[in-house]
């Protein structure tokens, strides 16, 4: 069975400070994995995905993420903090042919200005 | 609209009381899914559909029972509620072409 480690429980940045959320999978084929983002009192939304195409992953306000089979790894950056970015972060794995996906415990991003 | 609709958002109810959490999508999609959120747990599933004939347990599927009702519609049951089941509910809906799930803004329940 797969599943994913989020190191981390709270992660605190300051506003422009670099933001490094650490995910680790376990897997016994290659997995496709996605980070979400949970913003208070709302559902979670898709921040990006990796479906074993480019192992550098775009996604949505500026965030990324890059896939390390060697390291089996997920880590989720963003250059530049906004105070908008505080919420919780999961990340997720799933097999291809996209079953059901585990979640992660979650990080909590904090910003402060 | 939202795409994913759940109801009711709050619920307070008492132990051993029958609540039904509804989740209604215009996504379109075969697959639905139950989730349970609770503080420093991250998100487990309870129940998911691949369709409206395919019901299949998760991982916390004890005390729990589901329905699907039709593509669109799918119900969450506790039949006699306890206070451990306090917690944040989840629906949400796949693509099953590209794996995305697509959730509801969740249903908060209070067991007391």
């Amino acid at each position: 069975a797969q599943s994913v480690t989020q190191l981390g429980s709270h992660v605190s940045v300051s506003e422009g400070a670099l933001v490094l959320l650490r995910c680790n999978y376990s897997s016994s084929v290659p997995p496709y994995l996605f980070w979400y983002v949970q913003y208070p009192n709302q559902g979670l939304q898709l921040l990006l995905k990796y479906t074993s195409a480019a192992t550098l992953v775009k996604g949505i306000n500026g965030f990324e993420a890059e896939f390390k089979k060697s390291e089996t790894s997920f880590h989720l950056t963003k250059p530049s903090a906004h105070m908008s970015d505080a919420a919780e972060y999961f990340c997720a794995v799933t097999l291809p042919g996209y079953r059901t996906l585990t979640f992660g415990k979650g990080t909590m991003l904090l910003v402060s200005p | 609209d939202a795409d994913v609709t759940q109801t009711p958002r709050n619920r307070i109810t008492k132990t051993g009381k029958r609540i039904m959490l509804e989740c209604s999508q215009t996504k379109g999609h075969d697959r639905m899914y139950w989730y349970r959120q609770d503080p420093g747990l991250g998100l487990q599933l309870i129940y998911y559909s691949f369709d409206v004939k395919d019901i299949n347990k998760g991982e916390i599927s004890d005390g729990y029972s589901v329905s699907r009702q039709a593509q669109a519609k799918f119900s969450l049951s506790l039949e006699s509620a306890i206070p451990n089941q306090t917690a944040l509910y989840f629906c949400a809906t796949q693509n099953a072409n590209t794996g995305e799930l697509f959730f509801g803004e969740g249903s908060r329940l209070t067991v007391l």
